[in-house]
Formats: structure tokens, sequence, C-alpha cells
């Protein structure tokens, strides 16, 4: 099975600024035939079930903001948050998808310092 | 737009059972059809991350579980009335969490859309 590793646990950054979550997984989760990684990153506020922000390691899904980039290959990967907006707070997951089970990162909780 | 329904949670006894269900709706016909998409249940304990529990493919011959579950879940779908179930026996009070039903992307294979849970606790 895939481990996924996220750092740091929980984060906190200013209003305006750059926060940057990271992703490991025990595994590549490189397809090679198509060249792209099964690597997701979701974002949940509390209250509300998660939310896609971002597959294939750096395609943003629908009406993401152009705030949320996704960067990485193999086995690393970042989520990068630019100019941090008060809505942001929530915690972010990361997911591979490229085989059974499909497991999450633990989770980093990201506030406003 | 396609939403997600669960339903059938509630408190229940150590070894206890329950059956969930995810309705879905606003899907069409053709290649957006129900029976196109697989489907996932991933839980959530009470504090706690995400954890994936289960995948159906879209014609229902194909499943995975997670090993904390595997052997005690179990589930299915109805592509004619766009339900997936996930059968739960042998409860623990580790069970205990928010049951999220969550639609695969034909695109991406990330999931795209998801319900808002329906709460299952294990206590005595």
């Amino acid at each position: 099975d895939i481990v996924m590793t996220q750092s740091p646990d929980s984060l906190a950054v200013s209003l305006g600024e750059r926060a940057t979550i990271n992703c490991q997984s025990s595994q590549s989760v490189l397809y090679s035939p198509s060249n792209k990684n099964y690597l997701a990153w979701y974002q949940q506020k509390p209250g509300q079930p998660p939310k896609l922000l971002i597959y294939w390691a750096s395609t943003r899904d629908f009406g993401v903001p152009d705030r949320f980039s996704g960067s990485g290959s193999g086995t690393e990967f970042t989520l990068t948050i630019d100019s941090l907006q008060a809505e942001d707070v929530a915690v972010y997951y990361c997911q591979q998808y490229y085989s059974t089970p499909c497991s999450f990162g633990q989770g980093t909780k990201l506030e406003i310092k | 737009e396609v939403q997600l329904l669960e339903s059938g949670g509630g408190l229940v006894q150590p070894g206890g059972s329950l059956r969930l269900s995810c309705v879905g709706s606003g899907f069409t016909s053709g290649n957006y059809a129900f029976t196109n998409y697989a489907m996932t249940w991933v839980r959530q304990a009470p504090g706690r991350g995400l954890e994936w529990v289960s995948i159906i493919s879209g014609s229902g011959a194909d499943t995975a579980y997670a090993d904390s579950v595997k052997g005690r879940f179990i589930i299915s779908r109805e592509n004619s009335r766009n339900t997936v179930h996930l059968r739960m026996d042998s409860l623990r009070a580790e069970d205990t969490a928010l049951y999220y039903c969550a639609k695969r992307s034909l695109h991406s294979g990330a999931l795209d859309v998801w319900g808002q849970g329906t709460m299952v606790t294990v206590s005595s």
C-alpha cells in the first residue's frame, strides 16, 4: 500500500503571504503511459466535505482560483497558495489515486498568523 | 449539477450492522450516466483526517477495500436507482466516523463531487 505523508501538520501564514504544503508518497504515483501523476489536493473547511482543488498533481479543478498551484512528480509534491486569503483557512489533504487503497495524507491545518 | 446524498447513519452497538446509501442526482444519459462513474466511500473520525474506505466500478464488477474494513464491509450499487450502498457488519468503536460518498471523475480519476456525509456512531 502507498503511504502518504504531509508536512507540516500545521502552518500559520500572514494574509497576502505564501503558504507551502508538502506531500510525499512511499512509492511513485507517476503513471508512465500517460506521464501523469495520480495525485490530488483537497481543501476541507470546518463543517464541510472536502473540495477538489488540484488533480494530476498540477491541474486546477474548475473554478479554483489561480493562487492555488500544485507541483512535483514521482514521490514529492507541493501545494502552494500565493497571496493567502482569509477564506483559505482550512485543512488540506493530498491523495494518491494511482492504486487502491487510494490513501490520503494526514492533513495540514492552515491558519492565519 | 451532480449532487450526492448519503443516508443510513446512526447509533449502533459494537458488533452490529448498518447499511449506508448514497443517491446521486443530476446525472444525465450516455457518457454522463451514473453507471459510467466509479464511486467511493471515504470516512472521517471525529477530529481526524480522511480515510479512504472502498471503491466500486461503474458496472459494479470491480471493488476494493481498505484493510481496516476488508471482510466486514461490502460496497454495491444499483445503477437503475443511481445509488451506491455500503453494508457494514461487525462494527467496532473505531468505525465511528462521518461517512462521505464521492464520485470519481472520468477525466482525472480524482474525487470531484462529494456528499455531505452521514454519521455512524458505534457505542454501547
